[in-house]
């Protein structure tokens, strides 16, 4: 069964600050990969997604994410960060191959930007 | 147009009573999913309806089962609650089967288990 490590529970920054966070993936065969971002009190949303070709993604919100297959990692990025991106952050990933859509989600990360 | 809507909002229950939730999806979709939201866990997969119709289903035990109606509408059940079962419980809903990426979630129903 994959799973999906998110190293950074807790992160803390202050405005104009660069982001990354960690999101590793255990699972042999091809991947789809996705950032969700949820906001205090809002329902979760969607970030960013890798199904295939330039493994550098652009996501809303001046986000994006790297995709290196030699290491299984996801890691998503934001140069500046602002008082409003705090929020929980969650990697998820859904197996390409037998026909079963369940996703895995790392268990979030929670990020505190500062003003 | 109108979002996922989940009800109630919260509850609390006592161990080993038994609680349903439901979800309306986004007018249109037919695609109805579960998600449990516990700090230790993050997110996990509890099942998908498509159609009325159980198409995947994540790793929880029996007490956690699920059913859809003909016009899309998606109940969640526990039974015999536990402790451990305190979460905020997450319905999405997307057109088609298998989609999250395409997904729209809701604001969630937190079960609180005393």
């Amino acid at each position: 069964a994959q799973s999906v490590s998110q190293h950074n529970h807790h992160v803390i920054l202050s405005e104009a600050a660069s982001l990354e966070l960690g999101c590793n993936y255990s699972y042999g065969g091809t991947v789809n990969l996705f950032w969700y971002v949820q906001y205090p009190g809002q329902h979760l949303q969607l970030l960013l997604k890798y199904f295939s070709g330039d493994p550098l993604v652009k996501g809303i919100k001046g986000f994006e994410a790297e995709f290196i297959k030699s290491k299984f990692s996801f890691n998503l990025r934001k140069p500046s960060v602002q008082w409003s991106d705090t929020a929980e952050y969650f990697c998820a990933v859904i197996p390409r191959a037998g026909g079963s859509y369940i996703p895995t989600f790392g268990r979030g990360t929670s990020l505190i930007v500062h003003p | 147009k109108a979002g996922v809507t989940q009800t109630p909002r919260y509850l609390i229950k006592t161990r080993g009573q038994q609680v349903t939730l439901s979800c309306s999806p986004i007018s249109g979709h037919r695609s109805v999913s579960w998600y449990q939201q516990t700090p230790g866990q993050g997110l996990q997969f509890l099942f998908e309806y498509f159609s009325e119709t159980q198409r995947n289903k994540g790793n929880f035990p029996g007490r956690f089962s699920g059913r859809q109606f003909s016009n899309s509408r998606s109940e969640m059940n526990v039974s015999t609650l536990e402790l451990g079962d305190s979460a905020l419980y997450l319905c999405a809903s997307s057109s088609s089967q298998g989609t999250i990426d395409e997904a729209f979630f809701g604001q969630g129903t937190r079960l609180t288990v005393v």
